[in-house]
């Protein structure tokens, strides 16, 4: 069936330094939505991104969907404390009514 | 207007008893999901209710099961319950399948 990976699984940076997470698919997608659960919180909804090489930015948050519409990466310039979190990519397939198949998530913790 | 709200939030059970978690959605959403979230295993997903149907279903034994209402209220049941069934169990809610997720507070179920 689809599986959804994502990596790397923890990532520990100093504040102000960069951070990626990757999201690869088996399978292609119809959308792949991004979200990001605190900890002791819940997931909550960032991004969707649905078009072939879409790139959308949220303020130091960059997310990319690849050309083949089976990857994505969610980029954070200059971390701060408040990214601590676990993110999570999400992928929607290409059949109507499917349910989305969540990543395990890449859990990024910050120190200052 | 009102999230997601699940009930209760926390759950003590032992071992052979079963248990039913319930989950609002956000008015006029119709899909309910369900997923189990334990440390590194991310966001497994159990099922998915959309209109009263069960509409997509996750890799989880047969003591799992649910339902949704015409209000599209859901609840989860778990029966004969096994210390691995020890999780938070997220509800989340959208107005179709495969679209951003709602997620409510969660219930953490502990089993003795």
């Amino acid at each position: 069936g689809q599986q959804v990976m994502q990596i790397p699984q923890y990532q520990h940076v100093q504040e102000g330094e960069d951070f990626t997470t990757y999201c690869n698919s088996s399978t292609t997608l119809s959308n792949i939505q991004w979200y990001k659960q605190r900890p002791g919180g819940h997931p909550v909804f960032l991004i969707q991104l649905v078009k072939s090489g879409e790139v959308k930015k949220q303020k130091r948050l960059t997310f990319q969907f690849g050309e083949a519409k089976k990857n994505s990466s969610l980029h954070i310039t200059a971390t701060q404390t408040t990214d601590v979190g676990t993110y999570f990519c999400a992928g929607g397939a290409d059949q109507a009514g499917t349910a989305l198949i969540f990543g395990k998530g890449t859990t990024l913790s910050v120190s200052s | 207007k009102a999230g997601v709200t699940q009930t209760p939030r926390y759950l003590i059970k032992t071992r052979g008893q079963q248990v039913t978690l319930s989950c609002s959605p956000i008015s006029g959403h119709r899909s309910v999901s369900w997923y189990q979230q334990t440390p590194g295993q991310g966001l497994q997903f159990l099922f998915e209710y959309f209109s009263e149907t069960q509409r997509n279903k996750g890799n989880f034994p047969g003591r799992f099961s649910g339902r949704q209402f015409s209000n599209s209220r859901s609840e989860m049941n778990v029966s004969t319950l096994e210390l691995g069934d020890s999780a938070l169990y997220l509800c989340a809610s959208s107005l179709w399948g495969g679209q951003p997720q709602h997620f409510g507070d969660g219930t953490r179920l502990s089993i003795l």
